[in-house]
């Protein structure tokens, strides 16, 4: 199973940009980034996913790394509804196993 | 709408008490997941479904069972060999083959399991 790497915990201030970054060194090249947030007391929802080249959708943006060992989400202005846990997962291509990490909470700053 | 309902909310169970936790999806999804996640910590993997009448074990399956009769439903038993069982449960389902490799999971809302 790919490893990921983020930091425990992560502040900023409102209506700032936020960059989340993930270390995945041991991806294989088929297999995509997906990240997840989960607000307190709710399940995980989706956010963002890619491979190779980097994404845009109405929630975040994605850059992912030339050498895919690491990408990094970008919140480009961070309200107080943004503070969760963010979860950057590879997800395989052989097999639906999926495994999430610690994450990394985020706190915002009014 | 389509999404995954998770009953109950809140639950007790007993010692040396079973219990089951429901979850149905109504996205036609292939792939069904169940999750462990312990105060300030993230998810864990229980089982998981790939297809109808089939399922492998997780991270930490040791003390729960699963079945998967039928597609849309996917149920975790806890076992009373789950000796530490508080917890918040989260079911989640995925588009299987052949489109599955880029395809989001889905979430309920939760169960929380607590001892009496």
């Amino acid at each position: 199973d790919a490893k990921t790497t983020q930091p425990n915990s992560m502040e900023s201030n409102e209506e700032e940009p936020v960059h989340l970054p993930c270390n995945h060194s041991t991806i294989s090249g088929t297999d995509y980034i997906h990240w997840y947030r989960q607000l307190p007391s709710q399940g995980p929802e989706y956010v963002i996913h890619g491979l190779t080249s980097n994404v845009n959708n109405r929630m975040a943006s994605l850059a992912i790394a030339e050498d895919r060992k690491s990408s990094t989400l970008i919140l480009h202005r961070a309200t107080l509804r943004d503070a969760a846990v963010y979860y950057c997962i590879p997800i395989m291509n052989r097999d639906d196993k999926i495994i999430f990490g610690k994450g990394t909470r985020l706190h915002i700053l009014p | 709408d389509g999404g995954i309902t998770q009953s109950p909310k809140y639950l007790f169970r007993k010692e040396g008490q079973n219990v089951t936790l429901s979850c149905e999806q109504n996205l036609n999804h292939d792939a069904m997941y169940w999750y462990r996640q312990d105060p300030g910590q993230g998810l864990r993997l229980i089982y998981y479904s790939q297809i109808v009448n089939d399922f492998q074990k997780g991270d930490i399956a040791e003390g729960y069972s699963v079945s998967r009769e039928k597609k849309e439903s996917f149920p975790l038993t806890v076992t009373s060999a789950q000796k530490n069982p508080t917890a918040f449960y989260l079911c989640a389902s995925r588009q299987g083959w052949p489109r599955r490799f880029n395809q989001p999971q889905h979430f309920g809302d939760g169960t929380r399991l607590s001892i009496l």
